[in-house]
């Protein structure tokens, strides 16, 4: 299986600045990578897929990078709304699907 | 709208089964996949299983040692999981996710259902 690493965990940030958050694959993926954003007792939603590619909806201050075993999900300009735990996913070698392990940012 | 809309919370005793429901509205679930994706408090998501919804072929976690069904009725556009020999670690959020396909860039899970809070205890 392969096994998604996120860093950090927890980030604590203020409204305005510049996030990125780190996901790590155990082996090469490609760019078959997606980021979900889950704010407190909500569902997970869909913000990037294909590692850079944005979600129709989603605002352009999120942006993905990366391919092979290394990815980032860069918020630009923080927004209360923001805040929330963010999961990366590999849909490369399947099954299983599997997922980082979450990073909460927090004010 | 695109919605998946599942069944209400459920307490069960150690050992019993439950099964959840996924109805979709504004889309017909033909010839999309299915997934079940699991929440412990206060943890991460795992992945349990798919479905395709036009033929009803599975696959699930091994992690889950065969106790999970996954079944569906296509009349009434709804996805269905049990899960058997529920312990106290089966205590979780429950979702179910559509995706176009099941592995590659377009894999992705859009939308979710709402959740269902399974809770475990004697």
């Amino acid at each position: 299986d392969i096994q998604m690493t996120q860093s950090p965990s927890f980030l604590s940030a203020s409204v305005g600045e510049r996030v990125t958050i780190t996901c790590r694959a155990s082996l090469n993926i490609k760019n078959n990578l997606s980021w979900y954003q889950q704010r407190p007792g909500k569902a997970p939603k869909l913000l990037m897929y294909g590692a850079s590619s944005l979600q129709s909806g989603v605002p352009s201050r999120f942006s993905g990078s990366g391919s092979g075993t290394d990815f980032t999900l860069t918020i630009s300009g923080l927004q209360p709304e923001d805040f929330a735990t963010y999961y990366c996913q590999q849909t490369y070698n399947v099954p299983p699907i599997t997922f980082g392990g979450g990073t909460k940012v927090e004010i | 709208q695109v919605q998946l809309v599942q069944s209400g919370a459920e307490v069960k005793k150690p050992g019993a089964s439950v099964k959840v429901s996924c109805k979709a509205s504004g889309i017909t679930l033909t010839g999309y996949y299915l997934h079940w994706v699991r929440q412990a408090p206060g943890q991460g998501l795992e992945w349990m299983g798919w479905m395709y919804f036009n033929t009803g072929d599975t696959n699930s976690a091994q992690t889950l040692q065969g106790r999970v069904t996954l079944t569906r009725d296509t009349s009434i556009n709804t996805a269905y999981m049990e899960l058997t020999r529920l312990t106290p670690d089966d205590t979780a959020v429950y979702y179910c996710a559509k995706s176009p396909m099941i592995r590659g860039i377009n894999a992705w899970f859009d939308p979710w259902g709402q959740g269902t809070l399974v809770t475990v205890s004697s």
